[in-house]
């Protein structure tokens, strides 16, 4: 049972660009949480979804980021007209229970740099 | 929204010594992880704990949860450099997230 995958591992785009960060779950589980982890800080909740459900994005910014967790496919997190801001470690989790029933696992994570 | 509080931020000990790991969290929860992060790397669990009284030993590293003080503790017992690392707390909600606490980063030295 492969673990979370996240790709690309490394992601590096330019002031204005769009940037897509991909996420896929262990098997089985239907539940997935993004993060963003800025350097020297803890991990930030962004949104937590169900397939095809946006269950929490209390912790998404109201412009330019978005998430989706399709039927079919992995969960994605775009970020569009990127920042320097935006510069951080994006992770993933997934678990196969709602969110805090049970442990999350996490993926190895999206390190964007906006130059 | 839920707080949850770690400290110390930084933890710098000797091989050989003890030391504890404090998590607060500011609402009623019964369920507490434990991660480790290395640097550059990924979250990985320690341990879960479910229960008021819980308490889950692995090696040098035992961890308990007391929900009634919304504490939960981290203890070292004769810290190796190989635990040399950030750890985080997290804590599961109704509303099905978990929150993380600020980490503490440890550094074992010789």
């Amino acid at each position: 049972n492969a673990g979370v995958m996240q790709n690309p591992r490394h992601l590096v785009r330019r002031r204005g660009q769009e940037a897509r960060l991909r996420c896929s779950p262990m098997k089985g589980h239907s539940h997935v949480y993004w993060y963003r982890q800025l350097p020297e800080e803890g991990l930030k909740f962004m949104v937590y979804l169900q397939k095809e459900n946006i269950i929490d994005e209390s912790g998404m910014p109201k412009e330019r980021f978005s998430a989706e967790f399709p039927k079919e496919g992995p969960s994605i997190l775009r970020i569009q007209q990127v920042v320097r801001g935006d510069s951080a470690a994006y992770f993933c989790a997934s678990s196969p229970l709602p969110g805090g029933n049970t442990e999350a696992f996490f993926g190895q994570g999206t390190r964007l740099t906006v130059v | 929204e839920l707080k949850v509080e770690q400290n110390p931020l930084f933890l710098s000990m000797q091989e050989g010594k003890n030391y504890t790991i404090y998590c607060n969290y500011s609402t009623t929860s019964d369920r507490l992880y434990w991660y480790r992060q290395d640097p550059g790397k990924s979250l990985e669990s320690l341990f879960v704990l479910l229960s008021n009284g819980a308490v889950k030993q692995e090696g040098r590293l035992m961890a308990s949860l007391d929900t009634k003080a919304r504490l939960s503790t981290l203890h070292i017992t004769a810290a190796v450099h190989d635990l040399s690392a950030t750890y985080f707390c997290a804590v599961g909600n109704t509303g099905n997230q978990f929150y993380f606490g600020t980490g503490t980063s440890l550094t074992v030295i010789p």
